[in-house]
């Protein structure tokens, strides 16, 4: 079973601080992808990565790909509590050769207090 | 451009019923994926149709099924409900369905079972 361990599983911080999340799997996959989930909403993709190494940014998150493209990273620079959500990474294309379903993490509670 | 529409977003059931949930994909994509998110296991992989064929299956009971249309409109249906079934069910259209691609989340539909 492919697996992708998330951490923290719960953050809480004051807006203007920097945060990271991580995400971390034993297996190789061919592209991660982050979402952010806002309560009662369905999952809205951030960003995919597919290159081992890879590093994007997106306004004020930066995300990068593990050189192994097993691990992932997700850190976000004066936080604002509009950033508060669920933050969730998900693998595609695992060694099972299965390119037609992502396997998700638990998810990064963020809550950015004013 | 129209969303994911998935219908109906509020559902109460009791337990032994049968279920059908419904998702309309954004207009010219051809895959459409279920995903059940519960609290204590998060996004698991439920199936995924494309062309009306299912290409992939998690890790769940006969009891669940799905299907898809020649529009690429999608129905999943759960007979006989238990009480863990209640979750936030989620489809997603992409394109091809390769993982690499962009995927889109509906809002769910929040099943009760009680």
């Amino acid at each position: 079973t492919q697996l992708l361990e998330q951490s923290p599983q719960f953050l809480s911080i004051q807006e203007g601080e920097n945060l990271t999340v991580y995400c971390n799997s034993s297996s190789v996959f061919s592209s991660l992808q982050w979402y952010r989930q806002e309560p009662g909403e369905g999952p809205v993709l951030l960003v995919t990565v597919v290159t081992g190494g890879e590093v994007k940014k997106l306004k004020r998150l930066t995300f990068q790909f593990g050189d192994a493209r097993k691990d992932s990273s997700l850190h976000i620079t004066a936080a604002q509590t509009g950033d508060t959500g669920l933050y969730l990474c998900a693998g595609g294309g695992d060694s099972g050769g299965s390119n037609y379903k992502l396997t998700f993490g638990k998810g990064t509670l963020l809550t950015v207090n004013p | 451009k129209a969303g994911v529409t998935q219908t109906p977003r509020y559902l109460i059931k009791t337990r032994g019923q049968q279920v059908t949930l419904s998702c309309s994909p954004i207009s010219g994509h051809r895959s459409v994926s279920w995903y059940q998110q519960t609290p204590g296991q998060g996004l698991q992989f439920l199936f995924e149709y494309f062309s009306e064929t299912q290409r992939n299956k998690g890790n769940f009971p006969g009891r669940f099924s799905g299907r898809q249309f020649s529009n690429s409109r999608s129905e999943m249906n759960v007979s006989t409900l238990e009480l863990g079934d209640s979750a936030l069910y989620l489809c997603a259209s992409s394109l091809v369905g390769w993982s690499g691609t962009e995927a889109f989340f509906g809002q769910g539909t929040r099943l009760t079972v009680v």
